[in-house]
């Protein structure tokens, strides 16, 4: 099994829907991140958190919205879905230890297409 | 802030050729620097990292690369390429706070 899965694997809505992209992780790191990559961009920041209570905005934080439900839950919601949020999500987690600081695991990812 | 530049969008060598993915970063004190790798229809996997030592680094799958302050640069390679190591390259470096900035990605071609 998957240490970080991301559900669902595609998504295609409709502009203005609510859409909800889900995590869990089963590395039992305290620190998860949600990206998303767009051809030519590589990979930008949304949001991370570093535990339950600690959450960030990143890079491209308008029009998402985020919970971290447990340690090993972290949810990306799109409030009201747009076509330029059409992108692959990646969720990420990691731990603050010397050996392993800014070491990130990922999903396999989530690809979201908005018409 | 920190960033990343990968100058080469795509890069097509031959089977059995090697291969060099180029990586400059911008940081201002001594940079953690990863190399991932991101096959078809995949997660992230990491190839390597650098975080302090030896400014050469070994990673997975025959990959090395190696570090050069003066030139800032964190240049990805590999001796001989396989027709499986077709996929897209990311350069990355470590920010405060435990996250990463990537490139833009390089695609890595392999003709037989």
């Amino acid at each position: 099994d998957a240490d970080v899965t991301q559900t669902p694997r595609n998504r295609i809505t409709k502009t203005g829907k609510r859409i909800m992209l889900e995590c869990s992780q089963t590395k039992g790191h305290d620190r998860m991140y949600w990206y998303r990559q767009d051809p030519g961009l590589g990979l930008r920041l949304i949001y991370y958190s570093f535990d339950v209570k600690d959450i960030n905005k990143g890079e491209i934080s308008d029009g998402y919205s985020v919970s971290r439900q447990a340690q090993a839950k972290f949810s990306l919601s799109l409030e009201s879905a747009i076509p330029n949020q059409t992108a692959l999500y990646f969720c990420a987690t990691g731990r603050e230890t010397r050996e392993y600081k800014n070491i990130q695991y990922f999903g396999a990812g989530t690809r979201l297409s908005v018409l | 802030a920190q960033s990343v530049t990968q100058p080469d969008i795509h890069i097509t060598v031959s089977e059995g050729a090697s291969l060099e993915l180029r990586c400059n970063y911008s940081y201002g004190a001594t940079p953690y620097l990863f190399w991932y790798v991101q096959s078809p229809g995949q997660g992230l996997q990491l190839l390597l990292k650098y975080f302090s030592g030896d400014t050469l680094v070994q990673g997975i799958k025959g990959f090395e690369a190696e570090f050069k302050r003066s030139q800032s640069s964190f240049n990805l390679r590999k001796p001989s390429v396989h027709w499986s190591d077709a996929a897209e390259y990311f350069c990355a470096v470590g920010e405060y706070g435990n996250k990463l900035v990537f490139g833009a990605g390089t695609i890595l071609r392999v003709k037989s």
